[in-house]
């Protein structure tokens, strides 16, 4: 299996709501990542686990809740997001945090 | 802080010719990687460059580094409009223990006929 897995693909919520994406990758990999990409922007790094500890933060609001459950499992728990949150969300892993990122498809976020 | 440059930003190519994107870099880093992404879609993967003088083919793309100049080039040969996408660089900040990757803005290439 050579592939980043995530789901939902598409996900409409409420400000007030509370929603989780999920991304999983049976490669192995130890280092996993959460990426945020506006329209016509590159992806922003929003956090990095390597070997299943938080190790990167970038200032990233608190509204953001990342879980790493196990090596193979990455989660971004959402809670009262702004419409400016709207985005496609990328997960990506690599075999260590210094090695080629492979990404997952994406989940399309819109924030009503 | 790593900074890391494209250029062109838009690229409208005929389709037939060729053209090189470039990636400039501000500080030392020996590992670089180009991705594609076509609209609405994820990034994929084209070629993981990792050594001074890196050079790497896959079928109308080819990409180096010079780590010595910090650049790495995208050259694109006799252009199809299958190639029409969007190209990032990104690069690695090795051992500084801040971002792992730094991508450029990237150019959006389209191919007419």
């Amino acid at each position: 299996d050579t592939e980043v897995t995530q789901t939902p693909k598409h996900l409409v919520m409420g400000m007030t709501n509370k929603k989780s994406l999920k991304c999983e990758q049976h490669m192995g990999h130890r280092a996993m990542y959460w990426y945020k990409q506006k329209a016509k922007k590159p992806p922003e790094l929003m956090f990095v686990y390597s070997y299943e500890k938080l190790s990167i933060n970038e200032s990233v609001p608190s509204r953001f809740s990342p879980e790493c459950p196990n090596s193979s499992l990455l989660n971004l728990h959402l809670h009262a997001l702004q419409p400016e949150d709207s985005a496609l969300y990328l997960c990506a892993s690599s075999e260590t945090p210094s090695y080629e990122q492979f990404f997952g498809p994406g989940t399309r976020l819109t924030v009503l | 802080e790593l900074k890391v440059e494209q250029n062109p930003l838009f690229l409208s190519m005929q389709e037939g010719k060729n053209y090189t994107i470039y990636c400039n870099y501000s500080t030392t880093s020996d590992r670089l990687y180009w991705y594609r992404q076509d609209p609405g879609k994820s990034l994929e993967s084209l070629f993981v460059l990792l050594s001074n003088g890196a050079v790497k083919q896959e079928g109308r793309l080819m990409a180096s580094l010079d780590t010595k100049a910090r650049l790495s080039t995208l050259h694109i040969t006799a252009a199809v409009h299958d190639l029409s996408a969007t190209y990032f660089c990104a690069v690695e900040e090795v051992g500084s223990g801040n971002t792992p990757l730094v991508f450029g803005k990237g150019t959006r290439l389209s191919v007419i006929a």
